[in-house]
C-alpha cells in the first residue's frame, strides 16, 4: 500500500486566491510527521511546513497551513493568496516514528501553476 | 552558504560506464541519504547511512553503491550505468536521533542522462 498518497496530478488556481492541495497518508505507528517540500522548476527541495501526530493546532507558516485531520489520515497543504512563485511541485512526505530517518516517504507530487 | 552540496549538477553517461556522483554537508548532520527522482513517482530512497560508518539498502539500491567517507561526506557509485537509471538524484541529510520538525535538508540535485 502506499504510505503517501497525491491524487492530483496538476491544478491550476488564479492568482491571489487560496489553493489545497490533498494528501493522505497510511501509518500504524503513533508517533509520525507530516512535511511539505515545495520544488520549483529550478529543482531544488525546498521545505515548508511541518506537523508531527501528536500537534493539536494545524501547523501555520506565512501563508502556508496544514490542514490535519489525524482520524482520516489526511493532511492538506493549504496555500492562501497564491503569487506567480508558488508554481511548483508539491510533495507531501511522512516520517514513520520519532527517530526513524529511514522511514521517509514522499507522496507522487502534484504540480501547480498560478495564472495570472 | 551552510547546507548541502551535490556535485556534478549535469552527467550525461553512455550505457556500461560508471561514475561517482559526491555529496558534502556542512550542518554536522549525523544521517545522509541519497534519493532518486522519477515522473510521476515521487522520490524513492536508494541508500541511507545512519551514521558515520554505516550504511543501508533504501527501496531501490540495485546497481549502486555508497561510500560514507567521513561524517560530512556521502557518495554513490554507478559501477556500470544503465538507461534506467537516467534520473535526478537527491542527496539529503538530518540530524539523527533529534525527533520532532527535523526533515531533510536537501541538496540542488544531480540530472543524470544514460544514453
Amino acid at each position: 500500500a502506499q504510505k503517501i498518497t497525491q491524487t492530483q496530478p496538476g491544478m491550476f488556481v488564479q492568482e491571489k486566491e487560496a489553493v489545497t492541495l490533498d494528501c493522505t497518508y497510511d501509518t500504524s505507528d503513533q508517533s509520525y510527521g507530516l512535511f511539505w517540500y515545495k520544488q520549483p522548476s529550478s529543482g531544488e527541495m525546498i521545505f515548508l511546513i511541518y506537523q508531527g501526530s501528536y500537534d493539536e493546532q494545524n501547523a501555520t507558516e506565512g501563508r502556508y497551513s496544514l490542514n490535519f485531520q489525524k482520524a482520516r489520515k489526511s493532511a492538506n497543504l493549504v496555500i492562501s493568496a497564491s503569487q506567480l512563485g508558488d508554481s511548483a511541485m508539491y510533495f507531501c512526505a511522512m516520517r514513520e516514528g520519532r527517530y526513524n530517518f529511514n522511514k521517509f516517504y514522499f507522496g507522487s507530487g502534484t504540480k501547480l501553476n498560478v495564472k495570472p | 552558504n551552510a547546507g548541502v552540496t551535490q556535485t556534478p549538477k549535469f552527467q550525461v553517461l553512455k550505457t556500461g560506464q560508471s561514475m561517482t556522483l559526491q555529496c558534502a554537508q556542512d550542518m554536522n548532520h549525523n544521517s545522509m541519504y541519497w534519493y532518486r527522482q522519477d515522473p510521476g513517482m515521487g522520490l524513492r530512497l536508494i541508500y541511507y547511512s545512519a551514521s558515520e560508518g554505516t550504511t543501508d539498502k533504501g527501496e531501490v539500491p540495485n546497481g549502486y553503491n555508497v561510500s560514507r567517507l567521513n561524517k560530512r561526506e556521502f557518495s554513490l557509485r554507478l559501477e556500470s550505468a544503465a538507461p534506467s537509471q537516467t534520473s535526478v538524484y537527491f542527496c539529503a541529510s538530518a540530524p539523527q536521533g533529534a525527533g520532532g520538525n527535523y526533515g531533510y535538508t536537501f541538496g540542488s540535485g544531480t540530472r543524470l542522462t544514460v544514453v
